[in-house]
């Protein structure tokens, strides 16, 4: 079975650009999940897909975030304008169920972000 | 509000000595409990989880885990070390206060090297 793929691995922009990463999850995974993990701390929630709809975007910065899950099954995470502070891995990773608390989430390979 | 606390920043062994990777909780209700592991410039590895019944979880790699519920804890163990088994892992918990969400609430970290 194929794991979560991720692209790109590493992209180093300057503040103010933009950039996007693409996710495509481990097939017929209802659930699509977006981290940021800074250096040295575990990773953080930033938003969460049930099929095509959001479930929790509450941790996502939306004045400069954006997402989306079109079809219910390969996402794009988007940072416009991007601050140095962006600066991260960014997993995306993808569980079977919709809402089982006890579904195991598969992680992505990450996409590491430098903003210089 | 759930959270999950890594006491060690990093943790040494031997090779062929048993390691103990400590992990306490603090949730309400009852927990759902994940350890995953890191290795450089790849995601998140899936390792074992703890849902309910037998405190002693077996995961991958020859990895278990015990829960215990008094202590709020959920250490990582394994009988014998290997160096290939240095890496950075996490205990994560699912957040049980954001609804039926998939949420997974992270500890910062540590890193297990395994010398030779």
């Amino acid at each position: 079975e194929a794991g979560v793929a991720q692209s790109p691995r590493y992209k180093i922009i300057e503040k103010r650009q933009s950039v996007a990463f693409w996710c495509n999850p481990i097939s017929g995974h209802a659930t699509l999940y977006w981290y940021q993990q800074i250096l040295g701390q575990g990773p953080k929630l930033l938003i969460q897909f049930q099929n095509n709809g959001v479930v929790d975007d509450s941790q996502l910065p939306k004045d400069r975030f954006s997402a989306e899950r079109l079809k219910g099954v390969d996402s794009t995470l988007k940072i416009q304008p991007a601050k140095l502070e962006d600066s991260a891995v960014y997993l995306c990773a993808s569980s079977l169920r919709a809402g089982g608390r006890s579904d195991t989430q598969y992680f992505g390979p990450g996409t590491r972000l430098t903003v210089l | 509000a759930q959270s999950v606390a890594q006491p060690e920043d990093q943790v040494n062994v031997a090779e062929g000595n048993p390691l103990t990777v400590k992990c306490t909780y603090s949730v309400s209700g009852n927990p759902y409990l994940f350890w995953y592991v890191q290795y450089p410039n790849r995601g998140l590895q899936f390792l074992l989880k703890y849902i309910t019944g037998d405190n002693l979880v077996k995961g991958s790699y020859g990895f278990e885990a015990e829960f215990n519920k008094s202590q709020t804890s959920f250490h990582l163990k394994k009988p014998s070390a290997l160096v290939s088994d240095s890496a950075l892992y996490f205990c994560a918990v699912r957040d049980m206060d954001s609804g039926n969400t998939g949420k997974l609430i992270f500890g910062q970290g540590t890193t297990l090297q395994v010398k030779p």
